[in-house]
């Protein structure tokens, strides 16, 4: 089974400092992706990336950037953190190849920024 | 725009009976389509998938319908049970192409014992 795993379960932050949210995958895919959820909102993609050192802007790149060193951990970094920013966070894997349509999810960091 | 729309916010349902979620989409290029399901502070968990060559798939009490004229996808879960109690969410992708699928809103299922 594909294991997704994310740093913290429940973080807490101040306005103004730097975040960062860890994501581990343990099954070899190449692909990795961050979310963002929130009520009547659905799933939005911050980021994603097909490769180690490799990166594309989501649909809300705002306020967020991202580190791939390594195939199997995918770092989301919110540079300042906003109040706007509190949210659950999901990151997701795939596959490159054939069924790479398919996303793992991790358990999700539920963030509140005060 | 939305591309995915899940014009249900909300569902209830009795056990035992069926429980039909629907899903509309306006990309005419999606060609692949999901079904997640997330329970309340756990990740999505894939549930089943229907390509644009099928109108059906099965997987147990889950059965996913594809009609493509209608831009119209529906999952349908029988007999519901209270377990099956959780958010679901629609997605589309197109597979040839950016395959990053496109999410909805959600529908929160709610399965009465």
């Amino acid at each position: 089974d594909v294991k997704v795993t994310q740093s913290s379960r429940y973080l807490v932050k101040r306005t103004g400092e730097k975040v960062f949210l860890e994501c581990v995958q343990d099954m070899d895919h190449e692909n990795m992706f961050w979310y963002r959820q929130d009520p009547g909102l659905g799933l939005r993609l911050i980021y994603f990336s097909y490769d180690v050192k490799m990166k594309e802007k989501g649909d809300i790149p705002e306020g967020y950037s991202v580190s791939r060193e390594k195939k199997e951990r995918f770092s989301l970094i919110l540079e300042s953190a906003s109040t706007n920013q509190t949210s659950m966070y999901l990151c997701a894997s795939s596959l490159a190849g054939q069924g790479r349509e398919t996303q793992y999810f991790g358990p999700g960091t539920r963030l509140l920024v005060l | 725009d939305q591309q995915v729309k899940q014009n249900s916010p909300s569902l209830s349902v009795q056990e035992g009976r069926i429980s039909i979620l629907n899903c509309d989409y306006t990309n005419s290029m999606f060609d692949y389509f999901l079904w997640y399901k997330k329970y309340p502070a756990e990740g999505p968990t894939f549930l089943i998938s229907i390509s644009s060559i099928k109108d059906k798939n099965e997987d147990g009490r889950f059965t996913v319908f594809l009609n493509k004229s209608a831009k119209h996808l529906s999952l349908h879960i029988v007999p519901s049970q209270p377990g099956d109690s959780a958010v679901y969410f629609c997605a589309a992708s197109v597979s040839g192409g950016s395959y990053i699928p496109t999410f909805g809103r959600g529908t929160s299922l709610i399965v009465h014992p």
